[in-house]
């Protein structure tokens, strides 16, 4: 079956420390990929997304992620962290077979320490 | 733009009420979605369409109803409300691209409802 594997549930870092959230899909097809956030009472806004290219994606608010198919992951990262960056963070992935419907991950809720 | 807006923000029901929820978007965007998020699952897709007058079937699509009447409106039904169905409802739309019409979705602030 289809699934997408944010295997942490909270990560506690400090302000100014860097972040990386893992993310890992199971799809037999070349999969699309996101990364969204919600802020606490907020809807989701999208900070980057893979369709094809260059595996290395820039996004919003200083994020990047690396696609890797060999390990079948789609790494989240920000190099120094920021108090507003507390936040919940979704992986979510789609495939061709998957008829427009995305598959989310549980989310990543990011808590960082002053 | 108002983006994606949904009405109302927040609703209590009892068990075996009804309600409908509104969903509406001035994107001019083909797909929209309906989504509940309850803690620890992230978001499951209950409904989508796909364009006007179409409507499918999402992951949990049981003891809800949708349509599609308008391209700019998305409206979700619970015909009877249940305590299982209590949960963040979020709509989200979006422009499809390429061949699998995958697209970024954006998403409304999100319904709070609760069902005692």
């Amino acid at each position: 079956a289809q699934s997408v594997t944010q295997p942490d549930i909270h990560i506690t870092v400090s302000e100014g420390a860097s972040l990386e959230l893992r993310c890992n899909y199971s799809y037999g097809a070349t999969p699309y990929l996101f990364w969204y956030v919600q802020s606490p009472g907020q809807g989701l806004q999208l900070l980057l997304k893979y369709f094809s290219g260059d595996t290395l994606v820039q996004g919003i608010k200083g994020f990047e992620a690396e696609f890797k198919r060999s390990q079948s992951s789609f790494n989240l990262r920000k190099p120094s962290v920021h108090c507003r960056d507390a936040a919940e963070y979704f992986c979510a992935v789609g495939a061709q077979s998957s008829n427009y419907q995305l598959i989310w991950g549980a989310g990543t809720k990011v808590i960082i320490k002053p | 733009n108002a983006g994606v807006t949904q009405t109302p923000k927040f609703r209590v029901l009892k068990t075996g009420q009804s309600m409908t929820l509104l969903c509406a978007q001035d994107m001019n965007h083909e797909y929209m979605y309906w989504y509940r998020q309850d803690p620890g699952m992230g978001l499951r897709l209950i409904h989508y369409s796909v364009g006007e007058g179409t409507t499918a079937k999402g992951e949990v699509p049981d003891g809800y109803n949708v349509s599609r009447l308008k391209k700019q409106n998305f409206l979700l039904g619970l015909e009877s409300a249940a305590p299982s169905q209590t949960s963040v409802y979020f709509c989200a739309s979006s422009f499809p691209q390429g061949l699998a019409g995958y697209n970024e979705q954006f998403f409304g602030p999100g319904t709070r409802l609760t069902v005692l």
